[in-house]
């Protein structure tokens, strides 16, 4: 079955440092997966996605993610954090071949000090 | 920029009580979806729906669950006899073309509710 970890609930970064969200993945094929952000009172909204082209991948606001098949990563990051950026992230991976779903995992809170 | 609307924001309602969910999609979409998260759980995929019918459903989408379009723009999500831990908050969400070719779901800000 298809899961993700990703392994801190909460992140804490200075505004202008580097972000690095870590998120880990089980699959028994080559998966899609997805960075969805969830501000306060607001909907899922995807940040990024990774579909087998390139393993670097750019997503809104500035945000990228790097497929690592050898660590089965798939780590997001950001050079320059912003005030704006402070959210929930959460790692998706797409479901077994023919599947509609989407598998989240936990999530992990983004705090971004002044 | 079109999004997805849900109401109610939020629901309280007492056990055994039928509570319905709505949600209305983005104009264009025409695939449907509903998720929900436990207070401290992951968000848990609920069920697919295509063309009228439902085309996939996870293991908690039993038979107190039902989902229908009644009309050309709202999705409904209806528990029929709510039980506590029913207690969620509840997303919908929509997609222009089927989720295995693009993995682009839009979702709402969601529907939380408490069971008491």
């Amino acid at each position: 079955a298809q899961s993700v970890t990703q392994l801190d609930s909460h992140v804490s970064v200075s505004e202008g440092t580097p972000v690095l969200l870590r998120c880990n993945y089980s699959s028994s094929y080559s998966p899609s997966l997805f960075w969805y952000v969830q501000h306060p009172n607001k909907g899922l909204q995807l940040l990024l996605k990774y579909t087998s082209a390139a393993t670097l991948v750019k997503g809104i606001n500035g945000f990228e993610a790097e497929f690592k098949k050898s660590e089965t990563s798939f780590h997001l990051t950001k050079p320059s954090a912003h005030m704006s950026d402070a959210a929930e992230y959460f790692c998706v991976v797409s479901g077994l071949g023919g599947s509609e779903k989407l598998v989240f995992g936990k999530g992990t809170k983004l705090t971004v000090n002044p | 920029e079109p999004e997805v609307t849900q109401t109610p924001s939020h629901q309280v309602t007492q056990m055994g009580q039928e509570v319905i969910l709505r949600c209305v999609p983005i104009s264009n979409h025409l695939y449907f979806y509903w998720y929900r998260q436990i207070l401290g759980q992951k968000v848990e995929f609920l069920v697919s729906f295509y063309n009228n019918e439902i085309s996939e459903k996870s293991e908690i989408f039993d038979d107190q669950f039902s989902v229908e379009r009644p009309d050309g723009s709202n999705f409904t999500l209806k528990i029929r006899s709510t039980k506590l831990e029913d207690s969620a908050m509840y997303f919908c969400a929509s997609s222009e073309i089927r989720m295995r070719t693009t993995g682009e779901l839009f979702f709402g800000e969601g529907s939380r509710l408490t069971v008491l």
